[in-house]
């Protein structure tokens, strides 16, 4: 069983397309995340959802949007996609820290979104 | 802000050989650390998690100390193969469950 699955793996689009790149966990975590991985390798965050309440907004254009419809989910949504949007975006999950004190994350095998 | 270093950014060694990889984080205040391994064109895979109370973590051929205050973490790989050609990533959590990464250690084990 996957733990954190995300789909699609790859996703090519035409600049201007909407879309969306779905995420789910089932460890039972109650934080999740989107972060972005550059050509360059390096991994950002995006946004986190603790209990399907956004808690982490990093500076990302207002065309991205989570979407977070229980716990196990976090959707992210790309409006007007744009050339520079072609990464890689992977979904991780982890507890809380309160409730945990390991808080391991774990990681999707990411989407690779190319935009042409 | 937290910044997290990793160096080197590419480590090429033949087989066999005992390798260390280093991270350096700006800010202390920690609540824990992990090193991943990437594969190509695949996801992130946990390696190590070192809470800000441990000093190490051992795991098979792995080991990762931790030293919070000066803002140090070291990968050791004992007797390198091929197999663990990878980059190989830190990330520091701090305690609002925000994690920071590096950019990352390209490793190549040449048998």
């Amino acid at each position: 069983d996957t733990a954190v699955s995300q789909t699609p793996k790859y996703l090519v689009t035409q600049m201007g397309n909407d879309k969306s790149i779905k995420c789910e966990q089932n460890l039972g975590h109650d934080t999740m995340y989107w972060y972005k991985q550059d050509s360059k390798k390096f991994l950002k965050i995006m946004f986190s959802y603790n209990n399907k309440e956004l808690i982490i907004n990093e500076t990302v254009p207002n065309r991205f949007s989570p979407k977070s419809p229980d716990k196990a989910h976090l959707n992210l949504h790309i409006n007007s996609l744009e050339l520079g949007d072609s990464a890689v975006y992977f979904c991780a999950s982890s507890p809380s820290s309160r409730r945990k004190p390991r808080a391991e994350a774990f990681f999707g095998q990411g989407t690779r979104l190319t935009v042409v | 802000k937290q910044e997290v270093t990793q160096i080197p950014a590419a480590l090429s060694v033949p087989e066999g050989e005992n390798l260390v990889l280093n991270c350096s984080f700006t800010d202390s205040a920690i609540y824990n650390l992990q090193w991943f391994r990437q594969d190509p064109g695949k996801g992130l895979t946990s390696l190590l998690l070192i809470q800000s109370s441990q000093r190490e973590q051992t795991s098979g051929r792995l080991n990762a100390s931790l030293d919070k205050s000066s803002g140090r973490s070291t990968l050791y790989i004992a007797a390198s193969q091929p197999g663990d050609s990878a980059t190989y990533l830190c990330a520091v959590k701090n305690n609002f469950n925000k994690f920071y990464f590096g950019s990352g250690t390209k490793l190549n084990v040449k048998p």
